[in-house]
């Protein structure tokens, strides 16, 4: 079956640290992929999504992703992160030839440190 | 422009009761989905909405049933409500299903 794996569950850093967090998909077509965040006490956002053209992809808050085909991988990244980054991260893919099945990772959450 | 509005915010219900939910979409949106998001856990898709048809399910019993409405509002309905149905309910509009989501602030149920 299609799945969609977040290999951190958890993640401690310190502010000003490098973050990548790892998104996975098990799917050989076409595909859709977001990144979602939800802030403490918030709704789920849109970070960044991916549908075509340049694999490097930049969202909200200076975080981008890159869409790496060749290992069914969109990652997640951010040069130098902040307190204020502490959330919960979600992946999520669209399966474009399977009924636009929308499939989630099970999520990453982000703590950091002051 | 009210983004996604759900109703109610909290609900209270006992094992074999039923619930209704309810959804708003954003303004020009036309379709609707829902999840169930357990705690500590990613949202789990329950089923979508468009031009008043399930267009796909998710692996969830037909316990859960919905609608949608001429003005693209949405209801989740659960029967026999059974203990492991407690969770955060989201809703989420997009516009024809393909494009980002913009979700609600969810109803939590919890079942006693």
């Amino acid at each position: 079956a299609q799945s969609v794996s977040q290999h951190n569950h958890h993640v401690i850093l310190s502010e000003a640290a490098s973050l990548e967090l790892g998104c996975n998909y098990s799917y050989g077509g076409t595909v859709n992929l977001f990144w979602y965040v939800q802030y403490p006490g918030q709704h789920l956002q849109l970070l960044l999504k991916y549908f075509s053209g340049d694999p490097l992809v930049k969202g909200i808050k200076g975080f981008e992703a890159e869409f790496i085909k060749s290992k069914f991988s969109f990652n997640l990244r951010k040069p130098s992160v902040q307190w204020s980054d502490t959330a919960e991260y979600f992946c999520a893919v669209i399966l474009m030839d399977s009924n636009y099945q929308l499939i989630w990772g099970a999520g990453t959450k982000l703590i950091i440190k002051p | 422009d009210a983004g996604v509005t759900q109703s109610p915010t909290h609900l209270i219900k006992t094992r074999g009761q039923q619930v209704t939910l309810r959804c708003s979409p954003k303004s020009g949106h036309d379709t609707v989905s829902w999840y169930q998001q357990a705690l500590g856990q990613g949202p789990q898709f329950i089923f979508q909405y468009y031009e008043e048809e399930e267009r796909q399910r998710g692996n969830f019993p037909d316990r859960f049933s919905g609608h949608q409405f001429p003005n693209y509002s949405s209801e989740l309905n659960v029967n026999a409500l059974l203990l492991g149905d407690s969770a955060l309910y989201l809703c989420a509009s997009s516009l024809a299903g393909l494009n980002e989501q913009f979700f609600g602030p969810g109803t939590r149920l919890t079942v006693l």
